[in-house]
């Protein structure tokens, strides 16, 4: 089945204790992203990958990286993470559709920071 | 001015009601126009997408674009207690330009 993966779906954890949230994809895409979503704000974007090895940052980049080393995996990282940073995370890949960016998204990372 | 604007609600109706979900925007460059839903605790899925001006029907869904007026609509004839959900429009530029842009939701909850 073509999917997103990401795990942890759950994890509470505590400030600055630096933490991973992966992503894997099985549709061979180039394009992977990360959002997160808040009440009041809706989806922004983190970061995203347009390929290996390619990373640029998005709407909401701070307190973030990323890394894309292998074409199906994009991980976030928190290295520090505080409570600003509790939100629902989802991790995307990019499907073309006749030209339109149609993402495909994961199940989500619902992370609670104290 | 935000660039996608949506009526976050919620919205509640009857079984069977039509609904109609809108979004503005104010970047006239937007090329492609989507509607993902989203479960609760699901990640968005898409729904139906549009390029330019139109309507599209798929079902009991028809999607509008209005360019002139930077206006987009769902509709959902029929509605079903399985249509509760958040729709979520978003917009892109296309080309190689990958970056979708959402508007906030709108939690619809269609009622048995």
């Amino acid at each position: 089945e073509a999917q997103v993966t990401q795990n942890p779906r759950y994890l509470i954890t505590v400030t600055g204790k630096k933490l991973t949230v992966t992503c894997s994809q099985n549709m061979n895409h180039e394009y992977m992203s990360w959002y997160r979503q808040d009440p009041g704000l809706g989806l922004r974007q983190i970061y995203y990958s347009m390929n290996v090895e390619v990373t640029d940052k998005g709407d909401v980049p701070e307190g973030y990286k990323v890394s894309r080393k292998e074409k199906r995996n994009f991980p976030l990282i928190l290295e520090s993470p505080s409570p600003n940073q509790t939100s629902l995370y989802f991790c995307a890949s990019r499907r073309d559709r006749a030209g339109a960016n149609v993402l495909t998204f994961g199940a989500g990372s619902r992370l609670t920071v104290l | 001015q935000k660039e996608v604007e949506q009526d976050p609600g919620p919205l509640s109706v009857p079984e069977g009601a039509i609904v109609s979900l809108n979004c503005t925007y104010s970047n006239s460059a937007f090329q492609y126009f989507m509607w993902y839903r989203q479960y609760s605790r699901k990640g968005p899925e898409l729904l139906m997408y549009t390029y330019s001006s139109g309507n599209k029907e798929d079902g009991r869904f028809t999607a509008q674009v209005d360019k002139s007026s930077k206006y987009i609509s769902l509709f959902i004839r029929d509605s079903q207690p399985s249509d509760s959900a958040t729709y979520l429009c978003a917009m892109s530029l296309g080309g190689s330009n990958y970056k979708l842009t959402f508007g906030k939701g709108t939690l619809l909850t269609v009622n048995p």
